[in-house]
């Protein structure tokens, strides 16, 4: 079975605090994703990686940053939280077609 | 952009009876869907997925059919059950190097 986790599955911040979330998958897939979920507006595409130390921004990459220095994680940074970035995070990986998410993490920044 | 969670149109079946969920796509040179299953809070679960040269695929208790001519895809579940409760979306993706596109779902609420 694929298995994406993520490192928590609830976070409280402080805005101007600087967040880390952390994917980790163990199926050897070159391709992962960060997705912020929210009401009315559905999976949006924070950054992907399709390999070690690469990355590309996705549709809404603003307030966000990736690293990805081992090939089985993918972290998403939070240089400076805000409060428009509460939001369900959500870790995926891929072969060429199959994505799995990870369980998502529920994160409030206030 | 796809709309989750607020004004998901809601599909309310009876325990036992069977569920099909339809999912319409825009993109006729499509060759890979999915389709996922999302309960309350959780990240979103992969149930089954389809070929474009396929028209039909069973698994264990769902069935996804395949429509290209007028790009539709639906997914039967059959004696559903409470824990089948969650909203459901598809996904679509063209060939391997793009991104998946999503659907907009359909809540499903299976009354006991």
């Amino acid at each position: 079975d694929v298995k994406v986790t993520q490192s928590s599955r609830y976070l409280v911040k402080r805005t101007g605090e600087k967040v880390f979330l952390e994917c980790v998958q163990d199926m050897d897939h070159e391709n992962m994703f960060w997705y912020r979920q929210d009401p009315g507006l559905g999976l949006r595409l924070i950054y992907f990686s399709y390999d070690v130390k690469m990355k590309e921004k996705g549709d809404i990459p603003e307030g966000y940053s990736v690293s990805r220095e081992k090939k089985e994680r993918f972290s998403l940074i939070l240089e400076s939280a805000s409060t428009n970035q509460t939001s369900m995070y959500l870790c995926a990986s891929r072969t060429s077609y199959e994505q799995y998410f990870g369980p998502g993490t529920r994160l409030t920044v206030t | 952009g796809e709309s989750v969670g607020l004004h998901l149109p809601t599909l309310s079946v009876q325990e036992g009876d069977n569920s099909i969920i339809n999912c319409a796509y825009s993109n006729s040179a499509s060759d890979y869907f999915i389709w996922y299953k999302q309960e309350s809070g959780k990240g979103p679960q992969f149930i089954i997925d389809i070929r474009s040269n396929m028209d039909k695929r069973q698994g264990q208790r769902v069935t996804v059919l395949l429509n290209k001519t007028v790009k539709h895809l639906s997914l039967q579940i059959a004696a559903t059950q409470p824990g089948d409760s969650a909203v459901y979306f598809c996904a679509e993706i063209e060939n391997a190097g793009n991104m998946l596109t999503f659907g907009g779902g359909t809540r499903l609420m299976v009354k006991p």
